[in-house]
Parts: structure tokens; sequence; C-alpha cells
């Protein structure tokens, strides 16, 4: 366990559906990233927040995906009228102040 | 932009040999560099890093990887490898002053006994 939680560790929606995901870092990490990785893929990038502030966000991202962390703590990614190319194990890892990332479980997202 | 190549799928090496998993990058700048392992059903580890100074970095469970900067290679390695290390093992990067982080797709490691 990496102090590092997600939820719903896995999820199946419809087509069309929106779905949101929750990643609880550790708490002292003011740092936290969220990836995309598909099987026999490396994570790939979505966005990074510091603290509150979403500073970098991929641009394969479409408008279809916004990630919020509120208050610096939490953070929510959702994903409006998904795509059956949505399917992924979605990540999320918060960044310590030693350059070290801890990484969530994840979310198995399945779009029928 | 950023790349990572992990140039094996797959890694076999007899349990008590060393083991090698390569990786080589591409970044603008000096790169942070990082290892991770990920076992069956459980989620990315953080294995090692390369900051700054010394080219040999030792990580978690007796891995090692030394960055080569005129080869842009950070290879992974340990001098004897375990049966409980076979796993699937990523290398990343991330240029300096930037957050993003890139993974290579990963070299699935096979220690046979």
């Amino acid at each position: 366990d990496t102090g590092v939680s997600q939820d719903p560790r896995h999820k199946i929606t419809k087509r069309g559906q929106n779905v949101t995901f929750r990643c609880d870092p550790i708490s002292e990490h003011n740092r936290l990233y969220w990836y995309r990785q598909t099987l026999g893929q490396g994570p790939e990038f979505l966005t990074y927040f510091q603290n509150e502030a979403q500073l970098e966000k991929s641009r394969l991202l479409s408008d279809r995906f916004s990630a919020e962390r509120p208050k610096g703590s939490f953070s929510t990614l959702e994903i409006q009228r998904t795509e059956q190319g949505d399917s992924a194990m979605y990540l999320c890892a918060s960044f310590s102040v030693y350059n070290e990332q801890f990484f969530g479980p994840g979310t198995r997202l399945t779009v029928l | 932009a950023q790349s990572v190549a992990q140039p094996e799928d797959q890694v076999n090496v007899a349990e008590g040999n060393p083991l090698t998993v390569k990786c080589t990058y591409s970044v603008s700048g000096n790169p942070y560099l990082f290892w991770y392992v990920q076992y069956p059903n459980r989620g990315l580890q953080f294995l090692l890093k390369y900051i700054t100074g010394d080219n040999l970095v030792k990580g978690s469970y007796g891995f090692e990887a030394e960055f080569n900067k005129s080869q842009t290679s950070f290879h992974l390695k340990k001098p004897s490898a375990l049966v409980s290390d076979s796993a699937l093992y990523f290398c990343a990067v991330r240029a300096r002053g930037y957050q993003k982080v890139t993974f290579g797709i990963g070299t699935k490691l096979q220690v046979i006994p």
C-alpha cells in the first residue's frame, strides 16, 4: 500500500455515460498526476496539479476529460460522453519533494 | 518532445545471474530518470531515480541503474536475479523545469529458476 487510494477500483459503463473517479493522495504531497494506461503500454500522462492548480494538461486529452483538485487535497477525473476508446486503467500518483511518485491502485474503466 | 525507449519486450535470465533491463531516453536539457516496477495485479512501485550526482544510483530490492549521458541511457541492473524479481519494469523521464513524466512501454522480466 503506497498511501494513495483511488475509488472506484472498477467501473463498467455504457457508451455515452459520464463517469467520475476520485484520488486521495498522500496528504503531505502537494503534487498530483493523472495517467492512463492501456494493455501493453506504459502510463500516459494526462494532467498535473500543484496544490489546487492544474498546471499542465496533455494535448491528447480531449474536451470530454476534466480534472479538479479542490483545496489541494483529493482530486477527481471526469470523463463525459464516454467512448469505447476510453477503456483503460486510470492511475493517480502523488509526488514527493524527493521526486518519487507513489501510485494508487488505479481505476479500471470498461466502456461497453 | 521527450521519449523513452525500452528496446526489449521481454528479458529472460536464470536465477542467480546478473540482469540488465535497457532504457534510452530523449529529452531537452538534463533529465530526471526513474525506474518503476509493476508486479501482477499490483500497482506501480518506485524503484530508483537519478536526479544529479553519482551516475550509479542504488534503489530498492538490490537494484541499481547507471546514468550514461553520452549514450542517453539509464539501464537497470541487479547482480543476482531472484525469481521474485519477475515483473514488468518501466523506465521514465522528466525534463528539469517541466512536470510531464514520460514512461516507456515496459519490459517484462522473467527470472527462471
